[in-house]
């Protein structure tokens, strides 16, 4: 069966610091990759998306980018974080192009001070 | 582009009450729709899916009708419970896509 891990779970940083959140996923091959945002009490905002080995897709413009350095491997960071980083940082991963649905990690929560 | 509209919460009630979420949809073709729930603190868990019209799909009590006449997938369930307070997420996924468009998502409180 296929799992989603992500880590840290929790995450506390200051303003101006740089970040690193990791996604993995274990039992299958080739997938696709997301992140999304969510802010307290809002909803799921996509971030970036992986099709393939270096190959991403950013929907939003801002001061944070995606890697994907290996095939189950997602990887976000930025260089300096800013307030309204903070959030919960979900990972999904999910098959070709279809009818398949994806499947989420327990999520990265951020809190910039 | 593709949109998801969903009935904004909170949703308060009581255990054993029905509840009913809204979605509507809009969609350049014949999408699969979805419906993810969120309990506290953690990710989005898939609860049921339709990919065709007339299609139902149902999960731990709950049922959604894919109607393709009133692009419509609107969540139930008939009795809840407590332990089904949770953020609830209607999504549509394209057939030539890699994307999920997501609904606002809809707060669901139930009191003992």
């Amino acid at each position: 069966s296929q799992t989603i891990h992500q880590w840290p779970a929790t995450l506390v940083q200051p303003v101006g610091s740089p970040l690193s959140l990791e996604c993995t996923v274990e039992g299958t091959s080739n997938p696709n990759l997301y992140w999304y945002r969510q802010a307290a009490g809002r909803g799921l905002q996509l971030l970036f998306y992986s099709v393939g080995i270096g190959q991403i897709s950013s929907e939003v413009p801002q001061n944070l980018s995606a890697s994907r350095p290996q095939d189950r491997q997602f990887i976000l960071s930025s260089k300096k974080l800013l307030l309204s980083d903070s959030g919960f940082y979900l990972c999904a991963w999910g098959r070709g192009s279809g009818y398949n649905e994806q499947f989420f990690g327990p999520g990265t929560r951020l809190t910039v001070l | 582009g593709d949109s998801v509209t969903q009935m904004e919460g909170p949703v308060t009630l009581s255990e054993e009450a029905c509840l009913t979420i809204n979605c509507t949809y809009t969609a350049t073709g014949y999408p699969s729709l979805f419906w993810y729930v969120q309990y506290p603190g953690e990710g989005l868990q898939l609860l049921l899916k339709a990919t065709k019209a007339d299609d139902k799909g149902s999960n731990k009590g709950f049922e959604a009708t894919y109607r393709k006449e009133t692009t419509s997938f609107h969540l139930e369930k008939g009795s809840v419970q407590v332990s089904d307070s949770a953020v609830y997420f209607c999504a549509l996924r394209e057939s030539a896509g890699n994307k999920l468009t997501f609904g606002g998502g809809t707060r669901v409180l139930v009191k003992p």
